[in-house]
């Protein structure tokens, strides 16, 4: 069983859109990474957060250590923000299997 | 520029090949991993180092080692290559920091290796 889960694994998004990709752990963590992938590969590092909430443009992370529980919400959706979204548990950096965001103008 | 670099973007190997992956970071980061990536399976860790000389066991090491002799590099080596192994590799590398001084982690480019 993967220590990392994230739901959905696919969403398909109208261009404006408010969206949320949720993320949740079964290991004590001190920290938790998210990652965007875009297609042909190239990771970027978006958000490591301990708690509380991070803001980055129009990407806000949450996180939950004691629900073990994270969330990445992107506003004002944009076709440019089409990419797999991808969370990892900071130390060993074990990641979840991605979500696939599609954004349509 | 930070940079983690991959010493191959595409690889094509043969079968029973032995074949070298190569990281190197210009950051001093003491945090080094290699996973491989495959459709509907995610990143998955293969081997990380915590120093120079130190490896530890991700959750698919089987077929693969690692070596870590320099601070700066990372490499993963197929010992015999198999078709099973045909996968995008990723390195990446972080910092431990101190006390809440987390730092993110660094990806390199990534190296699709086809075993024929």
């Amino acid at each position: 069983k993967n220590e990392v889960e994230q739901s959905p694994q696919n969403l398909t998004a109208q261009e404006g859109e408010f969206i949320t990709i949720n993320c949740s752990y079964s290991v004590g963590i001190s920290a938790l990474h998210w990652l965007q992938q875009h297609p042909g590969g190239g990771i970027v590092s978006l958000f490591m957060l301990s708690s509380g909430k991070k803001k980055h443009g129009r990407l806000i992370a949450t996180i939950n250590i004691q629900e073990k529980h994270s969330s990445l919400h992107i506003t004002a959706s944009h076709p440019r923000d089409s990419a797999v979204y991808i969370c990892a548990a900071r130390g060993d950096m074990r990641f979840g299997a991605g979500t696939r965001l599609t954004v349509k103008p | 520029d930070v940079k983690v670099t991959q010493s191959s973007r595409y690889l094509v190997k043969r079968t029973g090949e032995k074949v070298f992956l190569e990281c190197v970071q210009d950051m001093d980061h003491e945090n080094m991993f290699w996973y491989r990536q495959d459709p509907g399976l995610g990143l998955r860790l293969i081997y990380f180092s915590y120093d120079v000389k130190m490896k530890e066991k991700g959750d698919i090491p089987e077929g693969y080692s690692v070596s870590r002799e320099k601070k700066e590099r990372f490499s993963l080596i197929l010992e015999s290559a198999s078709t099973n192994q045909t996968s995008m590799y990723l390195c990446a590398s972080s910092s431990t920091g101190t006390g809440a001084r987390y730092t993110e982690a660094f990806f390199g480019q990534g190296t699709r290796l086809t075993v024929v």
